[in-house]
């Protein structure tokens, strides 16, 4: 089945690196996302891996994939405060046509 | 840039009323999602449009909850009665297609601002 999690808070200096895991347990997803939401707001897509990909870099996003653990993150360089957000994993399996499965959140606050 | 419109933004309404979402897609995309996101939780699939069909609602609560989407283009998610427990954001979101075909085909799935619910 599908179920995806992560940890419900990270708290951040600014000017340091932020990193959010999430942790998956269906094998058969096609593609793993990361998704920001600031408050009040709908999603915005920041980034994807495909799943036979281990890493990809995106200005200052970088997420690793380790397919073997089911466990993805994401690592955000020089965090600013307009970073603070909740970001959502989320897995899409080609099989279920493509349907996104959230994870609960992480609430990442960036102090000054 | 084209954006997924959603209203209202907002709405209150006392249990047992009936309410209703509204949602018009980025222009071209024949793939629409319904997500219902309780408060503090991430978002869950209620209902999944490939043009004016649905493909997916094994989630959406049949009883009271209805979509459609008459000519494959703007969609209304209807509530009917509403309960305490439907207090929630409603985001809609669509996509150029849904196949096998992900986001690296340009097959991204855009949201909305989503519409806030709170029923009294």
């Amino acid at each position: 089945g599908e179920d995806v999690e992560q940890s419900l808070f990270l708290s951040v200096r600014e000017g340091d690196s932020s990193v959010i895991n999430c942790t998956y347990t269906d094998s058969s997803s096609t593609y793993l996302y990361w998704y920001k939401q600031e408050p009040g707001a709908g999603l915005q897509l920041l980034t994807y891996i495909f799943s036979n990909m281990d890493m990809k870099q995106d200005q200052r996003l970088t997420v690793l994939l380790n397919k073997k653990d089911k466990h993805l993150s994401l690592r955000i360089a020089d965090t600013q405060t307009g970073d603070s957000a909740i970001y959502f994993c989320a897995e899409s399996i080609k099989a279920a046509g493509n349907k996104l499965t959230f994870g609960g959140g992480t609430r990442v606050l960036v102090k000054p | 840039e084209a954006e997924v419109a959603q209203s209202p933004r907002y709405k209150i309404t006392e249990k047992s009323q009936a309410v209703a979402f509204w949602c018009d897609p980025i222009s071209g995309h024949a793939t629409l999602y319904w997500y219902r996101q309780i408060l503090g939780q991430g978002p869950e699939l209620l209902v999944q449009f490939q043009d004016e069909s649905v493909v997916d609602d094994s989630q959406l609560p049949k009883d009271r909850f209805s979509a459609e989407r008459l000519k494959g283009v703007d969609s209304t998610l209807k509530i009917q009665p509403a309960e305490l427990g439907d207090s929630a954001m409603y985001l809609c979101a669509s996509s150029r297609r849904a196949s096998h075909q992900g986001p690296s085909s340009g097959n991204t799935i855009y949201f909305g601002e989503g519409s806030w619910l709170t029923v009294v």
